[in-house]
């Protein structure tokens, strides 16, 4: 069975930096695209980033581009988001969201951690 | 950036009616859209991809339709379980989701 789970989210202040993980288990991690995809609090679902197998190509949403960088440890099954100069507005429930065999959608999720900007 | 419009806002519906629910594109995605379904405290689920292929495990009760700039997720009869919230999303260029419809109970 497919687990994505995510760590790292918390209260920040306006301006700082958060680092947020993604364990990844139940499957060959490293052979499939991962994204990270975020909703605030009673909103939709907004994507952040997204980051392909070898980690060789990324995108970023416009909203966070230059200022959050996505990664991946294929060897320690492992998505991350550094996460810098947060705004208010970058309060969410953040996921990471992972396309599976030929399907370039969101099949697996995990349950999401939260991120608190906020003096 | 390509904006997707969900319609209704909300549906009141009862169980065993039948709900259609739409997403209009701002430009035409072809029929690169998927549909998913988010319950309160749970990550979202895939439904529907590339427009009206249903994913693994997902009943027949749901279905999409549409290509272009107009699509349709149809559940033909309403279970306990369907009252959610349904989003599509756009992968023709860059990501997008749609602001969602609720279907809750009447």
């Amino acid at each position: 069975e497919v687990q994505l789970v995510e760590s790292g989210g918390g209260l920040v202040q306006p301006g700082g930096s958060l680092r947020l993980s993604c364990a990844a288990s139940g499957y060959t991690f490293s052979s499939y695209e991962m994204n990270w995809v975020r909703q605030a609090p009673g909103k939709g679902l907004e994507w952040v980033s997204y980051i392909s197998s070898s980690g060789s190509t990324i995108y970023y949403a416009d909203s966070v581009k230059g200022r959050f960088t996505i990664s991946r440890d294929n060897a320690k099954n492992s998505l991350y988001l550094q996460m810098n100069s947060l705004r208010a507005e970058d309060t969410a429930l953040y996921y990471c969201a992972s396309y599976s065999d030929n399907l370039y959608y969101f099949d697996y999720w995990g349950q999401g951690t939260l991120v608190t900007v906020s003096s | 950036e390509i904006v997707l419009t969900q319609s209704p806002a909300t549906l009141s519906l009862s169980p065993g009616e039948r709900a259609t629910l739409s997403c209009r594109a701002s430009q035409s995605v072809s029929s690169y859209l998927a549909w998913y379904q988010q319950k309160p405290g749970q990550a979202p689920r895939l439904l529907i991809h590339d427009a009206s292929n249903r994913a693994t495990g997902i009943p027949a009760r749901f279905s999409g339709s549409g290509s272009g700039t107009d699509f349709t997720l149809t559940i033909s009869s309403l279970e306990p379980e369907d009252f959610a919230v349904y989003y599509c999303q756009q992968r023709s260029n860059s990501l997008t989701f749609g602001g969602g419809t609720k279907v809750e109970v009447k």
